[in-house]
């Protein structure tokens, strides 16, 4: 089993839905991060949280909310889809980065979303 | 603006040769670079780090080269295998706080 699960893996909306990307791990991280890649943008992050308590917004939140259920499940909003939402969603996980460790992200295998 | 740039979208390489790919920064602060390898329907996978205080980090076929002063580090792959063959992206963290992604590289490796 994926580490970092994302559901659903694909989904074909409509403009005006409400969408709900949700996330899980079994890594037992602190800290959990949302991620859009767009062709020739690479990776832009949308919202991270160091933890349960905490929420931080990222490059692009507009239009995004996000919810940290527990330590280990952390789910993306999008409140009104928009057709420029569509996009390849990424969830990430990373330890606390601790003097000396790179502190590395670990992926899940990412959600594809159209938003017609 | 991009703190973190990859300027060239593809690379192709012949199998058995190096493979080079570069990567530009801008934030001063960044204590950590990451390059990040990533196939088709899969999510980014962490490759290699390199601390800033270091110039040069070494794991089996891939080495990642930092120069501090032209806030510039490459990935260097010896030798290419088809196998590699996948979108490459830089990574960069911010002391304690969050990771900046480049737009990342194609690299085809050519059997």
């Amino acid at each position: 089993d994926a580490d970092v699960t994302q559901t659903p893996r694909n989904r074909i909306t409509k403009t005006g839905k409400r969408i709900m990307l949700e996330c899980s791990q079994t890594k037992g991280h602190d800290r959990m991060y949302w991620y859009r890649q767009d062709p020739g943008l690479g990776l832009r992050l949308i919202y991270y949280s160091f933890d349960v308590k905490d929420i931080n917004k990222g490059e692009i939140s507009d239009g995004y909310s996000v919810s940290r259920q527990a330590q280990a499940k952390f789910s993306l909003s999008l409140e009104s889809a928009i057709p420029n939402q569509t996009a390849l969603y990424f969830c990430a996980t990373s330890d606390s980065g601790l003097a000396g460790v790179a502190g590395e992200l670990f992926f899940g295998e990412g959600s594809r979303l159209t938003v017609l | 603006d991009q703190q973190v740039k990859q300027n060239s979208p593809s690379l192709s390489v012949q199998e058995g040769r190096i493979s080079i790919l570069n990567c530009d920064y801008t934030n001063s602060m960044f204590d950590y670079f990451l390059w990040y390898k990533k196939y088709p329907a899969e999510g980014p996978t962490f490759l290699i780090s390199i601390s800033s205080i270091k110039d040069k980090n070494e794991d089996g076929r891939f080495t990642v080269f930092l120069n501090k002063s032209a806030k510039h580090l490459s990935l260097h792959i010896v030798p290419s295998q088809p196998g590699d063959s996948a979108v490459y992206f830089c990574a960069a963290r911010e002391t304690g706080n969050q990771f900046y992604f480049g737009t990342g590289t194609s690299l085809t490796v050519i059997p």
